[in-house]
């Protein structure tokens, strides 16, 4: 069946500019991540979705960065006035179900490379 | 400017060796330890996992030893081949915990000769 998606693959925006990325996850996945990926290093978690509820968004690095999940399928990360540090690679991760005291594997999509010159 | 470089760990094996993957983890809180795959391009795809009450777990070609006295995690990879080259992190969480988000560490770069 089909993976994580994303897209756009590939985005260079101009500072200052908005931009949205978005993740369709595996269909039926109750949990959605975000994870921020800067060149040679492990990726890192930014924020957490239950289905439409967002969790967790302590990882967000600023008020500039806002996601959204509204009907609990796709994903969208939206980022304000986009400056040069927040080039990286963006990477969603979806996993069946939070609970009952199991461990559900992450999936994660091959994540949008956003370049802000 | 400064320049960015890739300041991976990197090992290089010939096809056909075993490779050993280290890892040192950070939160002693962590019970719950991934092993990912990260080729070029791509996102993180699972290898193995452990949980913190084991200390060995096998899987296909993959093994993952958990030292939780010295806070170490190793992935061993028996007779590499050349589509296992590729970056490989490991990855802490706590399990139990409102999420699953992972802590991933900083990667180590595998190369296998032919």
């Amino acid at each position: 069946g089909a993976g994580v998606s994303q897209s756009p693959r590939y985005k260079v925006a101009k500072r200052g500019q908005d931009v949205a990325l978005r993740c369709d996850p595996i269909s039926g996945h109750v949990s959605l991540f975000w994870y921020q990926q800067a060149l040679g290093q492990g990726p890192e978690f930014l924020t957490y979705f239950q289905n439409e509820a967002q969790l967790d968004k302590s990882g967000l690095p600023s008020d500039r960065f806002f996601a959204e999940r509204p009907e609990g399928s796709v994903s969208t990360l939206k980022i304000q006035r986009t400056q040069q540090e927040d080039s990286a690679v963006y990477l969603c991760a979806s996993s069946l179900l939070f609970g009952g005291g199991a461990v559900y594997e992450q999936y994660f999509g091959p994540g949008t490379r956003l370049t802000v010159t | 400017g400064e320049s960015v470089g890739l300041h991976l760990p990197t090992l290089s094996v010939q096809e056909g060796d075993n490779s050993i993957i280290n890892c040192a983890y950070s939160n002693s809180a962590s019970d719950y330890f991934i092993w990912y795959k990260q080729e070029s391009g791509k996102g993180p795809q699972f290898i193995i996992d452990i949980r913190s009450n084991m200390d060995k777990r096998q899987g296909q070609r993959v093994t993952v030893l958990l030292n939780k006295t010295v806070k170490h995690l190793s992935l061993q990879i028996a007779a590499t081949q050349p589509g296992d080259s590729a970056v490989y992190f490991c990855a802490e969480s706590v399990f139990g915990g409102s999420n699953y988000k992972l802590t991933f560490g900083k990667g180590t770069l595998l190369t296998v000769n032919p």
